[in-house]
Formats: structure tokens, sequence, C-alpha cells
């Protein structure tokens, strides 16, 4: 069984402070992914990486980095976090020539103040 | 313009109705998925289709490539099922998601 873990459920930050989110998955999945979602807005996609140390922007990417070491690790960094940042972030992992079927972790709620 | 568009955005059933959930999508895809969300977040994926029809209990999904259009059916619903159900297209790798539907199932 595929798992993809998150570093916090939970995690209340307060405005400017430097945030690091991480997401680690155990199925050798090439394919990570970095999420929010917000009411009525869906899944929206930060960034994406389909290699180590290989990273792509996806819809919303201001105000935030990543960084991927490792095969199994992708962090997501909110550089200097804002209210407008408080919200549900999910984490996903795929394999590269796979069907697109992403396995997600199980979210981190982060609330900035 | 959405790429991906789900109706309803919400949708109240009584126990033991037949449920559809409909997904259009705009743009060439490699195949689409039905995902779900219960409450406290955790998302599971239901299925993957690029053609035809795909049936896992008492949850059966439709594809029609020519019209750009999907559906997911939940037969005999229950409580259990509810959810948020959510459309993805699969475009290149990455996946492009339908803003979901909230469905309740009362007892």
């Amino acid at each position: 069984d595929v798992k993809v873990t998150q570093s916090s459920r939970y995690l209340v930050k307060r405005t400017g402070e430097k945030v690091f989110l991480e997401c680690v998955q155990d199925m050798d999945h090439e394919n990570m992914f970095w999420y929010r979602q917000d009411p009525g807005l869906g899944l929206r996609l930060i960034y994406f990486s389909y290699d180590v140390k290989m990273k792509e922007k996806g819809d919303i990417p201001e105000g935030y980095s990543v960084s991927r070491e490792k095969k199994e690790r992708f962090s997501l960094i909110l550089e200097s976090a804002s209210t407008n940042q408080t919200s549900m972030y999910l984490c996903a992992s795929s394999r590269f020539q796979g069907d697109g079927t992403q396995y997600f972790g199980p979210g981190t709620r982060l609330l900035v103040l | 313009k959405n790429e991906v568009e789900q109706s309803p955005q919400n949708l109240t059933a009584q126990e033991g109705e037949f449920i559809t959930i409909n997904c259009s999508y705009s743009v060439g895809i490699s195949a689409l998925h039905w995902l779900q969300q219960h409450p406290g977040g955790g998302i599971v994926s239901l299925f993957m289709l690029s053609s035809g029809k795909k049936k896992h209990g008492r949850l059966i999904a439709t594809i029609n490539i020519q019209e750009k259009h999907s559906s997911l059916h939940i037969t005999a619903s229950h409580p259990r099922d509810s959810a948020v159900y959510i459309c993805a297209v699969l475009i290149w790798r990455k996946l492009v998601f339908g803003k979901g539907t909230k469905l309740t199932v009362n007892p």
C-alpha cells in the first residue's frame, strides 16, 4: 500500500514566519505534488516535481518555494507566511509512467495569524 | 474558464436513492479520474477511466470521450457515501481538478 505522510496535521504560525511543510512517500514514485484546497476553489496546484532536484511551477506558485533533495521527500516552504496562505495543504505522489493515479497525504491545515 | 466543470455543486439524497454526478471537460485528456474526499481531508482515488465504463461495488463510472463528459453513479446510496466527489482529468503528468460535488445522504 502506498503511504504518503505529511509532517503535521495542524499548524498555527504568525505572519512573517518561515514555514516548512514536509511530505514523504514510500513507493518510490517519481512525481510529487503540492496542492492547496480552499472552499469553493477546489484543489489548486502549487508546485510539482518529477525527479530529484527538479521542480515546476503550478497554477499558484507565488509566495511558495519547494525542495526535493531526495526522491521520497518533497518540501513546501512559505518564505514569509501571510494570512491569505491560511489553507489546507495536500501532498500527493504518482508514478512517472503511470495512469495518473495520485496518492494523497492526510493534509496539513495551516492557520496563519 | 474552468477546464473541468462538475455538477451539481451540492447534492442531498435520501438513503437508497440513485445518485448521479456529472463532469464535463474542455481539453484533450489522457484519462479521467474520480476521487472521494471524506470530512477530515483524506482523498482517495475511486476510478481511472480512459474509455467506457467501470464498476466497483455500488459505484459506476462512465466516460464519453467524444462528448467530453463523464458521470459517477451511486446505486442504493447510504449515509456513509456522504463525501465530496472530485473529477480530475490527466493532462501530461498533472491532474486538473473540478471543484467537487458535496454529497449528503440522509438516513
